[in-house]
């Protein structure tokens, strides 16, 4: 059973560029997390979605950043118009449940770098 | 807002040595989740604590969860250099989907 899947792991964006972050879930999970990790820090929370909907988008700044987890296929983040301060480890978990108390089960990550 | 302070930051222990990281939130948690994270690598699920006032042992490693189910420490005895990596603590809120994350304890190992 394939644990979770991030692509790319890492990603070198100009300012201003877009950046897309793709994530697949283990088999059989219907719950993702983004987080985003700045080095030497914890990770904070982004987004929570189950497929077709975004649960919670609490954590996610309302410009430039988007999340989607369609029927078919990965849940991606998208970044627009990226800059500097968007470098970070951006890490995507699953879980069988949405009920909080879960375990999350965290991709590799894709490190962004913005020059 | 709602925070999960960590402390320490880092940890510089002689192997063999013991370690202890602890968490404090400001509002009550329904439960406590444990992770690893090896420098580079991604985290990883070490333990769930729901009960107050509950403790779990794996191994070395010793985790509890505070009688008012607002602080929680995790205890290594006889650190070893796989036990090397940052260690954090992660709490949900009640009714809440978010896990809030501390800042981590970094566990380094004196050459």
């Amino acid at each position: 059973n394939a644990g979770v899947m991030q692509n790319p792991r890492h990603l070198v964006r100009r300012r201003g560029q877009e950046a897309r972050l793709r994530c697949s879930p283990m088999k059989g999970h219907s719950h993702v997390y983004w987080y985003r990790q700045l080095p030497e820090e914890g990770l904070k929370f982004m987004v929570y979605l189950q497929k077709e909907n975004i649960i919670d988008e609490s954590g996610m700044p309302k410009e430039r950043f988007s999340a989607e987890f369609p029927k078919e296929g990965p849940s991606i983040l998208r970044i627009q118009q990226v800059v500097r301060g968007d470098s970070a480890a951006y890490f995507c978990a699953s879980s069988p449940t949405g009920l909080a108390g879960g375990e999350q089960y965290f991709g590799p990550g894709t490190r962004l770098t913005v020059t | 807002g709602q925070q999960v302070m960590q402390i320490p930051q880092y940890q510089h222990v002689q192997e063999g040595e013991d370690f202890t990281t602890y968490c404090n939130s400001s509002t009550t948690l329904s439960n406590i989740q444990w992770y690893k994270q090896r420098p580079g690598g991604h985290p990883v699920f070490l333990i769930q604590l729901v009960k107050s006032g509950e403790v779990k042992k794996q191994k070395r490693l010793t985790f509890q969860f505070g009688e008012a189910k607002k602080n929680s420490s995790l205890h290594i005895t006889a650190t070893q250099t796989t036990d090397v990596g940052t260690y954090f603590c992660a709490g949900y809120m009640d009714s809440n989907y978010q896990l809030i994350w501390g800042a981590g304890t970094k566990l380094i190992i004196k050459p």
